[in-house]
């Protein structure tokens, strides 16, 4: 079956970067498009970033924009984001999920971001 | 782009049937077909209800189904069952002139 697994959460500096990825399984990523969407504590659901199947065409938030760089490794089933210039309300929940007919499909479980000094 | 709009809790009776509401704009739900609900238990990922505004995927309960007017999309469960509780977020394409999705504010259901 379909597996998502975030990696790479941890607390970081204001100022400060940090590089997620998401490690997939059970279906053919290079045919899926693939999202970020990310959950502040006890808040809802705000979505970051999107890529296309074979990396050609990317959309952010713009929230996010000029600061997160979402990215893919076919060759290793891998989804990526690159988050720089980080602040406060950066802290979230980070998921990756499977683009399915024009929305995120299924989710992985999440890695947790906390920016803090 | 402003959140959906979604009442902020909603509440029923085993084998009820209740509705929530999410109301974006013409530039979202009033323009795309594809707006899609989530339920999202406590402390778990998001699962994808209804695709395209009223598109069941494989494996969830007929009991949920989704509509869609104008600018307004609903999420109806039926025959309410106590694993129904959980908090549900709609979701709306938003166009390539804003390019990315708008999620819902988010409503909390309770099984009472």
């Amino acid at each position: 079956q379909v597996q998502l697994v975030e990696s790479g959460g941890g607390v970081v500096q204001p100022g400060r970067s940090l590089r997620l990825s998401c490690a997939t399984s059970g279906f053919t990523f290079n045919t899926h498009g693939m999202h970020w969407v990310r959950q502040a504590p006890g808040k809802g659901l705000d979505w970051v970033a999107l890529i296309w199947y074979d990396g050609s065409i990317k959309y952010y938030a713009d929230s996010v924009k000029g600061r997160f760089t979402i990215s893919r490794d076919n060759s290793k089933n891998t989804l990526s984001l690159q988050m720089n210039s980080l602040t406060a309300d950066d802290t979230a929940v980070y998921y990756c999920a499977t683009e399915y007919t024009g929305t995120p499909g299924v989710w992985g479980q999440g890695t947790l971001v906390t920016v803090s000094s | 782009q402003s959140a959906l709009t979604q009442p902020a809790s909603v509440s029923g009776s085993p084998g009820q049937s209740i509705t929530i509401s999410c109301t974006g704009s013409s530039s979202d739900v009033g323009i795309y077909n594809l707006v899609s609900w989530y339920q999202q238990h406590p402390g778990k990922a998001p699962k994808l209800m209804i695709y395209e505004a009223t598109r069941r995927p494989s494996g969830v309960s007929q009991r949920f189904s989704g509509s869609k007017s104008g600018n307004t999309a609903s999420l109806t469960i039926s025959g309410l069952q106590a694993e129904d509780e959980a908090d549900y977020y709609c979701c709306s394409y938003a166009g390539s002139d804003a390019p990315g999705y708008v999620f819902g504010t988010g409503t909390k259901v309770t099984v009472v």
